[in-house]
């Protein structure tokens, strides 16, 4: 595709339920980021993938939060049990390789009520 | 005191000022990038730099590794140019990002 696309660019979920959030990466990029930026806040690295590497998951902030991605392409940000400290826009971003320049998505805003 | 500081925190300016946005940073770095996020949250990648001087239309970015600084600079400020600026640092040995809390400017017509 053109850019960087997730979805859904929305969602609002009940306290407790597991979410799902998707990435489609430019095609041919190596490298995905998972971002959040919560309200107020800075933005936060969560998790990277780079290649068939092992992911790099030391932003994860708890085991509610994982991370999968298919076939070097699309990725999958899974939150269980969400809490309100969860409501965020989450960001993906993704580069042709690791020290190359990133494109990011618009985003999904999650809130958790 | 946070990894990366930017300032100023905002920043008010009338059409076609020379506006100058300054980033610190207190680690070893490999790279430093900086973003722009307009209104609305989309986010877009400015410059990657990781010395010297990096121009791009009205935006220039420089960094000095020594002293562990970097400034964006944009000439001839337009309304357009309103947004969050953010500078983020790429640590030497790890691919994770990690930002400064943006400066956000605004441009009078």
């Amino acid at each position: 595709g053109a850019g960087v696309s997730q979805s859904p660019s929305n969602k609002v979920t009940e306290k407790g339920k597991d979410v799902e959030l998707r990435c489609d990466p430019i095609s041919g990029h190596t490298a995905l980021y998972w971002y959040r930026q919560s309200l107020g806040q800075g933005l936060e690295f969560l998790i990277y993938f780079q290649g068939n590497s092992a992911p790099d998951k030391s932003g994860l902030p708890s085991d509610r939060f994982s991370a999968e991605r298919t076939g070097g392409s699309v990725s999958t940000l899974t939150i269980q049990r969400t809490q309100q400290e969860d409501s965020a826009v989450y960001l993906c971003a993704s580069s042709a390789t690791k020290e190359a320049e990133a494109f990011f998505g618009q985003g999904t805003r999650l809130t958790v009520v | 005191k946070n990894e990366v500081e930017q300032s100023p925190q905002n920043l008010t300016a009338q059409e076609g000022e020379f506006i100058t946005i300054n980033c610190s940073y207190s680690v070893g770095i490999s790279a430093l990038h900086w973003l722009q996020q307009h209104p609305g949250g989309g986010i877009v990648s400015l410059f990657m730099l990781s010395s010297g001087k990096k121009k791009h239309g009205r935006l220039i970015a420089t960094i000095n590794i020594q002293e562990k600084h970097s400034s964006l600079h944009i000439t001839a400020s337009h309304p357009r140019d309103s947004a969050v600026y953010i500078c983020a640092v790429a640590q030497g040995g790890s691919e994770k990002l990690v930002f400064g809390k943006g400066t956000k400017l605004t441009v009078n017509p």
